[in-house]
Order: structure tokens, then C-alpha cells, then sequence
């Protein structure tokens, strides 16, 4: 499979569940992330990977947690979220951490109750 | 951070109209991409434009990266309803004291074309 796969694509949690989000690319690329987006706002950053190690955090809360186990694989571990974290989350990758052109993955639509 | 404003917002066509979307900045960014979303999707990327001045075209895609590279615009000619979807700016560039490269989304125009 090429691309950027991300399962679940819809994901419906408790405020008290613990859930993770996959992300899979088999492009050769060294660097990941993660984005959330929500209505009216940009998209957010929120973890960088490169190289397997995170280089970015940008104040995300910790029931957010990533996890990169290798360069084709990206995970987005959460817990006892709130309702305002109900979002698309986007996971994306390229060939170099912040330059070239991303490819994302077709996201994961959480909603939490 | 360096922000990346888009206009219109929100545009509305028929079908074989043609339209141009804007993406203005007060900062210089080493290159700038166009992504297009579909509902339920994530963005594509479009086309990576790295000089001032620099026009690239995609078929009915014109992509223009300002002379001072901190601008953009994106025309279609005769707009198809495939065009429908969100259109998104985003700049590379680097954050004040890092040496670390990232890109900066806008935040997007949704464009719907109507039969």
C-alpha cells in the first residue's frame, strides 16, 4: 500500500476511554506529524517526528501522547479527552523534517462524548 | 509564527466561471504550496513554488508566487464541480531563533462550484 494510512477513520470515545490513533507511510520518508483540525481554525500542529525522534511539541497537552516505534509508523495515544478535542486528526509525513511537500493521510474523525 | 492569510473565505460559482484565491503574508517564505481538501479527506498537495515571481500552471490551475515570495494566488479557468473542495496556502519558512525548517498553513477557501 503507498501513501499515508491512518485507521480508525471515525472514532467515537468517552471522556474517560483510552483510545490511539495509527498512522502507516511506506513512502521512505524520515519525518511525521500530526495536525488537528478543527472548524474556523487552521491547521494546528501539535508533534513533529524526524528521524523517529520528536523534535516539535507544540504545548499539547499531555493526555495526548505520540509514539514513533520506527519511521513507518506513528501513533497518537489519548486519554480522558474533552469534548473541545472532538476534531480531524491528520497525520502527515515528508521527505525531510519541514521542507518539501507533505502527504497526508485521510484522518481520523474523533468525536468525543 | 508567521501567519498566512486567505481570501476569500468562502466562494460560491457555477460551474465554468473563473476565480482567483489569495494567500498574503507580512512574511518571506522559502517556498509556498497549495493543498486541495475534499470533505472527508486529507489535503493533496497541488503544486511547490520556491522563487519570486515564479507561475506554474496545472492544466486550469495558475499558481503565482509573489516577487517578494510573500504572497500567492491561485486562478482556475472555467471552473468544473471537481473543484469543489478546500483550498489551503501553506509557507515554509523557519520560527524566530530556530534553525529548524516548518510550514505554516492558512486557513483555507472553501470553494464550491454549482452545476
Amino acid at each position: 500500500e503507498t501513501g499515508v494510512t491512518q485507521t480508525p477513520r471515525h472514532l467515537v470515545m468517552g471522556m474517560t476511554n483510552k483510545k490511539s490513533l495509527k498512522c502507516e507511510q511506506h513512502l521512505g520518508h524520515n519525518a511525521m506529524y500530526w495536525y488537528k483540525q478543527s472548524a474556523k481554525k487552521p491547521l494546528e500542529l501539535m508533534f513533529v517526528y524526524s528521524l523517529e525522534e520528536r523534535v516539535e511539541n507544540n504545548s499539547v497537552p499531555s493526555r495526548f501522547s505520540p509514539e514513533c516505534p520506527n519511521s513507518s509508523h506513528l501513533f497518537l495515544h489519548l486519554h480522558t479527552l474533552q469534548p473541545e478535542d472532538s476534531a480531524l486528526y491528520l497525520c502527515a509525513s515528508s521527505q525531510e523534517y519541514g521542507r518539501g511537500g507533505y502527504t497526508f493521510g485521510s484522518g481520523t474523525r474523533l468525536t468525543v462524548v | 509564527t508567521q501567519l498566512l492569510e486567505q481570501s476569500p473565505q468562502f466562494l460560491s460559482i457555477q460551474e465554468g466561471e473563473n476565480l482567483t484565491v489569495y494567500c498574503n503574508s507580512s512574511s518571506v517564505f522559502s517556498s509556498l504550496q497549495w493543498y486541495r481538501q475534499e470533505p472527508g479527506e486529507g489535503p493533496v498537495l497541488l503544486v511547490t513554488v520556491v522563487t519570486g515571481g515564479e507561475v506554474k500552471k496545472l492544466k486550469r490551475l495558475t499558481f503565482q508566487f509573489g516577487d517578494a515570495r510573500k504572497d500567492s494566488s491561485l486562478h482556475i479557468t472555467a471552473a468544473q464541480t471537481g473543484d469543489t473542495g478546500l483550498y489551503l496556502c501553506a509557507g515554509g519558512g523557519r520560527d524566530r531563533g530556530s534553525t529548524l525548517g516548518r510550514l505554516y498553513f492558512g486557513r483555507g477557501t472553501q470553494l464550491t462550484v454549482w452545476p
